[in-house]
């Protein structure tokens, strides 16, 4: 079973539309959640962190359920520049050393 | 204020040659960690550094190293290059290592070796 495990994509979206991204993690232990954002041939970006309350901000919500060991992302009212690959990632221990552990990506296609 | 800048941001190895990369982090940051990102793969964790020191190492071959230096640059070192090393080799600077330190990718190195 892979870490970090995304749905696959890519998804096709008109403008406006909502959109979910789904995630998993197998690592109990992990301490921190993140959504990244990745244009292509750049580096990645950090959207949002993800906390158990889930958060806001903006068009984008993030939610954390640490029972399931699932991530989520919602995306409303869809934009052109929201075309990107979106990134679920995990953080390492929460003393010594922290690492990230990346999905594989999900590709986002938003249309006019 | 200058983010974390790698270089060379391209270049191109022969298979069995060798390889440096460079990053420089965030003014200030003292973690530098090593992704590689294979062409439709999330980045793969490599290396960290904290102070000087290798705080954490991914699933890599003994032919990938890395250090860093007192000014905490850091530099990744690939030897015996295989065709399966072309990657984005992406830096990451964060201020300390642990939750709640925010971590900033430089825009990467491409390597391609044929």
């Amino acid at each position: 079973r892979k870490e970090v495990e995304q749905d696959p994509g890519p998804f096709n979206v008109p403008e406006g539309a909502t959109v979910a991204f789904n995630c998993t993690y197998s690592n109990s232990a992990s301490q921190s959640f993140f959504w990244y954002r990745q244009d292509c041939r750049k580096e990645p970006k950090l959207l949002m962190s993800v906390y158990s309350s889930g958060n806001e901000d903006g068009r984008f919500t993030a939610q954390l359920n640490r029972a399931s060991q699932y991530i989520s992302l919602l995306i409303r009212d869809s934009k052109l520049s929201d075309s990107a690959t979106y990134l679920c990632v995990v953080g390492g221990p929460p003393s010594g050393y922290s690492t990230l552990t990346f999905g594989k990506g999900t590709m986002l296609l938003v249309s006019p | 204020d200058a983010g974390v800048t790698q270089s060379p941001t391209h270049l191109i190895k022969t298979r069995g040659q060798h390889v440096t990369l460079r990053c420089s982090p965030i003014s200030g940051h003292k973690s530098v960690s090593w992704y590689q990102q294979v062409l439709g793969q999330g980045p793969q964790f490599i290396f960290q550094y904290y102070e000087k020191e290798e705080r954490g190492r991914g699933n890599f071959p003994d032919r990938f190293s890395a250090r860093q230096f007192p000014n905490y640059s850091s530099e990744l070192n690939v030897n015996a290059l295989l065709l399966g090393d072309s990657a984005l080799y992406l830096c990451a600077s964060s201020l300390a290592t642990g939750v709640g330190n925010t971590i900033y990718f430089g825009e990467g190195s491409w390597l391609t070796v044929v």
